[in-house]
């Protein structure tokens, strides 16, 4: 059971926008940041969000984040077949003392 | 920047596990070194992170089997963690985060450990 709480899965066709949700707490999404990464199986994941909602360089301006209280999300704009990954939400988690992330989301591209 | 996990891909259970992670293409110092691990079918489980000074910080779920280290001169930092059941399966991620930046930008493609019993 992960302590941020995401979606199994997400899906959309192409060219739709799709978003996916990442629910926390007051002790981490509530007062730190949160980050996303894009991860397909057996490559080193990567940074797609951080700080809630920038982007480093070479990420699209396809993908954006938003954090609201103690929950933050992930949007795709413009969805594309290369889009298909997991998505994972992180956040510092003060009572844990510890980073902590949602349990992944599973994008498909129909 | 470029990092690799290296190390045996299977562990007798209640042996130490051990890992080394080797940066490549810039310098340890001056960052925050983490293990992530992921069991399989799971998520991502934060380990601790280690300073290129040596100063650690362990999740405290796993603090009393967990040891790190860090080398230098090889650019490398390692991790141990003692006592190893079947739960610790699972793939094993080093990861950097810059200081004030709170977010891990670099991560290794990981490596896969099985614990046997």
């Amino acid at each position: 059971q992960s302590v941020l709480t995401q979606p199994p899965s997400a899906s959309g066709t192409p060219r739709q926008r799709v978003t996916i949700s990442c629910s926390g707490s007051s002790s981490n999404i509530g007062s730190n940041n949160v980050n996303w990464y894009q991860h397909l199986p057996g490559t080193a994941p990567k940074l797609l969000i951080y700080r809630n909602n920038q982007r480093p360089s070479g990420v699209r301006d396809r993908f954006s984040g938003s954090k609201s209280g103690t929950s933050a999300s992930l949007a795709i704009s413009g969805l594309q077949s290369e889009d298909e990954a997991d998505y994972y939400c992180a956040a510092w988690d003060n009572s844990l003392h510890a980073w902590v992330f949602g349990g992944g989301t599973k994008l498909t591209v129909l | 920047v470029q990092l690799q996990e290296s190390g045996p891909g299977v562990v007798k259970s209640s042996e130490t596990l051990s890992l080394t992670c080797t940066v490549s293409g810039g310098s340890i110092s001056s960052y925050y070194w983490s293990w992530i691990r992921q069991p399989p079918g799971k998520g991502l489980e934060w380990i601790g992170y280690i300073y290129y000074s040596g100063g650690t910080d362990y999740n405290p779920s796993l603090k009393s089997r967990v040891t790190m280290s860090v080398d230098t001169s090889k650019n490398q930092f390692s991790l141990k963690l003692s006592s190893v059941t079947t739960a610790d399966t699972g793939v094993y991620y080093c990861a950097r985060e810059e200081p004030g930046y709170y977010y891990m930008d670099v991560w290794g493609k990981g490596t896969t450990v099985t614990v046997s019993s």
